[in-house]
């Protein structure tokens, strides 16, 4: 079946580092995939997608390429800042109805 | 955007007991989901609906049943509470673009 893969956390930074989270998947179509965020205490929320191989989303600072070939879509940020210390997940959708997560990968950012 | 009511938002509970969350939306979106939260699983899909009285099994649907009868409402039971399913209860919408929208949670505690 399909799954996601992320690197295990807690990740530690210093703020202003670059931040790369990487997340690999197995899956049996051509799927959709996502990073969501969750801030201490909320639900989820999206923080960008791509739907098709070489796609780069993006969003407040934050990026992921789409790569086939090596069936990843790692999420990088060029300068971390306090306020992005959160889980990241990963995620993929291969019918368009239903989302698979990855573990989950903690940030924490330090000023 | 979507709006999603979770309740309770807390619960304690004992081993044996029935529980049900709700998970209420006010807009008349299709496909309701109710993931659980646990460390180093990410979020898991137990039930979704795809419409008022249509509903299919997620990858952990066990010790777990789901109704819809109306479209805004969408319940999870926990028909005998045990300790493993002590977790943190989101419910999500499809919204029109294809992504998902989560409540805020519901953490449950089976002693």
């Amino acid at each position: 079946g399909d799954s996601v893969t992320q690197m295990e956390g807690p990740v530690t930074l210093s703020e202003e580092a670059f931040l790369t989270i990487n997340c690999t998947y197995t899956a049996t179509g051509y799927p959709s995939l996502f990073w969501y965020v969750q801030y201490p205490g909320e639900g989820l929320q999206l923080l960008l997608k791509a739907t098709k191989a070489d796609d780069k989303g993006s969003n407040k600072g934050f990026e992921a390429t789409y790569r086939k070939e090596t069936t990843s879509f790692h999420l990088e940020k060029g300068s971390v800042q306090v306020s992005d210390s959160a889980v990241y997940f990963c995620a993929l959708s291969d019918d368009g109805n239903k989302l698979v997560f990855g573990a989950g990968t903690i940030l924490r950012v330090k000023s | 955007d979507a709006g999603i009511t979770q309740s309770p938002r807390h619960k304690v509970t004992e081993t044996g007991t029935p529980v049900t969350l709700r998970c209420h939306q006010t807009e008349n979106h299709r496909y309701m989901y109710w993931y659980r939260q646990d460390p180093g699983h990410g979020l898991r899909l137990i039930h979704y609906s795809y419409g008022v009285k249509d509903t299919d099994k997620g990858e952990v649907s066990d010790g777990y049943s789901v109704s819809r009868s109306k479209t805004e409402d969408f319940l999870l039971t926990l028909e005998s509470a045990t300790s493993s399913q002590t977790s943190v209860y989101f419910c999500a919408i499809r919204q029109a673009t294809g992504e998902l929208f989560f409540g805020e949670g519901s953490r449950l505690t089976v002693l």
